[in-house]
C-alpha cells in the first residue's frame, strides 16, 4: 500500500475531551481523506483536502475539524469528544481526482 | 450529495459458486465506481473499478457490469473460494466526494 500511516491505532478518551488523529503519507497524494466506519453504515466521509490548505466537509462532518499544513499530513481533531463519535477512523490517500483511494491502517477511537 | 445503496448485507454461497452484489447510485455526475474488499481487522483494499464510459470490465474471477442510464452497477465473483469470505463495499465518485453503500459480507462455505 502507498505508505500511510495513521496514529493512535487505538485510543480511549473520555466524553468532552478534545482529541486529534494523524494521517501521514509518504507518496505525495494530491488528495487525503478521513471516513469513520461503523456497522451498518460502511465509510462516511467526513473531511477531506484537495491540497496544502483546501478542505471541504463530507456527509458528517459536524463535531469534527481537519488541517492539512503539509502535503504528507492531514489532522483530524475532535473537537469535543462524544460517545457517539466511537468508531474507527480511516485515512486514504489518492493521486489524482476519480482513482483509486489507498487506505491506511484504521485508528479504533472509543469516547467513554 | 451522492446516495449509494447495496445489496444484499449479507450472502452465503457455496465454494464454486457465483455471487452477485448489486449497488444502486443518485448522483448522474458521479464517473467512477470502485469495489473494495474489506478482510476482517483490515483496511479496505481496491479490488476493481470501472469508468462511466465503459459499461463492463473483468479481472480473472471478477467483472462489474455498469448500467448509467439506470443508476446502477454490480459485482459478480465466480468460481468462489473460501479466501473470498469478506466485506465488499461499492462506491460513487462525483467531483471527488467518493460516498460507499453499507457494505455486504460474503461468507463462502467450503
Amino acid at each position: 500500500d502507498a505508505g500511510i500511516t495513521q496514529s493512535p491505532r487505538h485510543k480511549v478518551t473520555e466524553t468532552g475531551t478534545p482529541v486529534t488523529l494523524r494521517c501521514h503519507q509518504t507518496e505525495n497524494h494530491r488528495y487525503m481523506y478521513w471516513y469513520r466506519q461503523d456497522p451498518g453504515h460502511g465509510l462516511r466521509l467526513i473531511h477531506y483536502s484537495y491540497g496544502v490548505k483546501d478542505t471541504d466537509k463530507g456527509e458528517v462532518s459536524d463535531g469534527y475539524s481537519v488541517s492539512r499544513s503539509k502535503t504528507e499530513d492531514f489532522l483530524l481533531t475532535l473537537e469535543s469528544a462524544t460517545s457517539s463519535q466511537t468508531s474507527v477512523y480511516f485515512c486514504a490517500t489518492q493521486r489524482d481526482r476519480d482513482e483509486k483511494l489507498f487506505f491506511g491502517s484504521g485508528t479504533q477511537l472509543s469516547v467513554l | 450529495g451522492e446516495n449509494v445503496e447495496q445489496h444484499p448485507s449479507t450472502l452465503s454461497v457455496q465454494e464454486g459458486d457465483s455471487a452477485v452484489i448489486k449497488c444502486t447510485y443518485s448522483d448522474s455526475a458521479s464517473n467512477y465506481f470502485p469495489w473494495y474488499k474489506q478482510e476482517l481487522g483490515k483496511r479496505p483494499q481496491l479490488i476493481i473499478d470501472i469508468r462511466s464510459n465503459v459499461g463492463e470490465k473483468k479481472d480473472q474471477r471478477i467483472a462489474v457490469t455498469l448500467n448509467k442510464t439506470a443508476k446502477h452497477f454490480s459485482l459478480h465473483i465466480t468460481e468462489t473460494q473460501p479466501e473470498d469470505s469478506a466485506v465488499y463495499f461499492c462506491a460513487a465518485s462525483s467531483n471527488n466526494d467518493m460516498r460507499f453503500g453499507a457494505g455486504t459480507r460474503l461468507t463462502v462455505k467450503p
